[in-house]
């Protein structure tokens, strides 16, 4: 059982908006900096947003983040079959002094 | 370029120790904060610990504390991870990664490939 909460899985089809949402806590994503990760299995997890709604150099900006309260949520507009991939959410717990991940969203462009 | 390479992973009985290393290239290494994020077979993903610049500061996630040990040498730009008592529930693929930033302690901003760790007699 992750401590964030995440969909299981998110469908839509190409050109489409999808988002992926993220729910935690006061000790973590109430009080800390989301960060959002893409991942195809067998290759290194890539960042997306990090500090809840900033991109870093070379993400595109069809990829959006922002957080309100004790939850986050990760945008992707105008959806291409090349973003099917799991999609975490991530920050740092203060309570458990640990960092801490969602269960992971599978994105499905149909 | 950036590099993050993971080593050491393999085939270990219950109870074992294997012990992970993370050869890090491209960039200042002892100026980031490192971590070890780890996925077992068909599951997400899961922090398993972080280090500071100099090595005094860790943490550790509950599953393993305890049992695990992780430490850096800058002289030598590698990251380790000691894995002791080792159960089936820690076969997973291992991942070093690197902070966002150099002020970045809990935000990881690059990986590695990956290293396969199994604990099976």
């Amino acid at each position: 059982q992750s401590v964030l909460t995440q969909p299981p899985s998110v469908s839509a089809t190409p050109g489409q908006k999808v988002t992926i949402s993220c729910s935690g806590s006061s000790s973590n994503i109430g009080n800390n900096y989301v960060s959002w990760y893409q991942h195809l299995p067998g290759t290194a997890p890539k960042l997306l947003i990090y500090d809840n709604n900033k991109r870093p150099s070379g993400i595109p900006d069809r990829f959006s983040g922002s957080k309100s309260g004790t939850s986050a949520t990760l945008g992707i507009t105008g959806l291409q079959t090349g973003d099917e991939a799991d999609y975490y959410c991530g920050t740092w717990d203060s309570s458990l002094s640990a960092g801490v991940f969602g269960g992971g969203t599978k994105l499905t462009v149909l | 370029e950036m590099q993050l390479v993971e080593s050491g992973g393999g085939l270990v009985q219950p109870g074992g120790s294997l012990r992970l290393s993370c050869a890090a290239s491209g960039f200042t290494f002892r100026s980031y904060w490192m971590h070890w994020v780890r996925q077992a077979p068909g599951k997400g993903l899961v922090w398993v610990s972080r280090i500071n610049t100099d090595g005094s500061t860790t943490n550790y996630a509950d599953s393993v504390k305890g049992r695990f040990t992780i430490s850096r040498d800058n002289a030598k730009n590698t990251l380790y991870l000691q894995m002791n008592s080792l159960r089936a529930e820690d076969t997973a693929v291992y991942f070093c990664a690197r902070g966002y930033g150099s002020t970045y302690y809990y935000t990881v901003g690059y990986w590695g490939q990956g290293t396969l760790v199994t604990v099976s007699s």
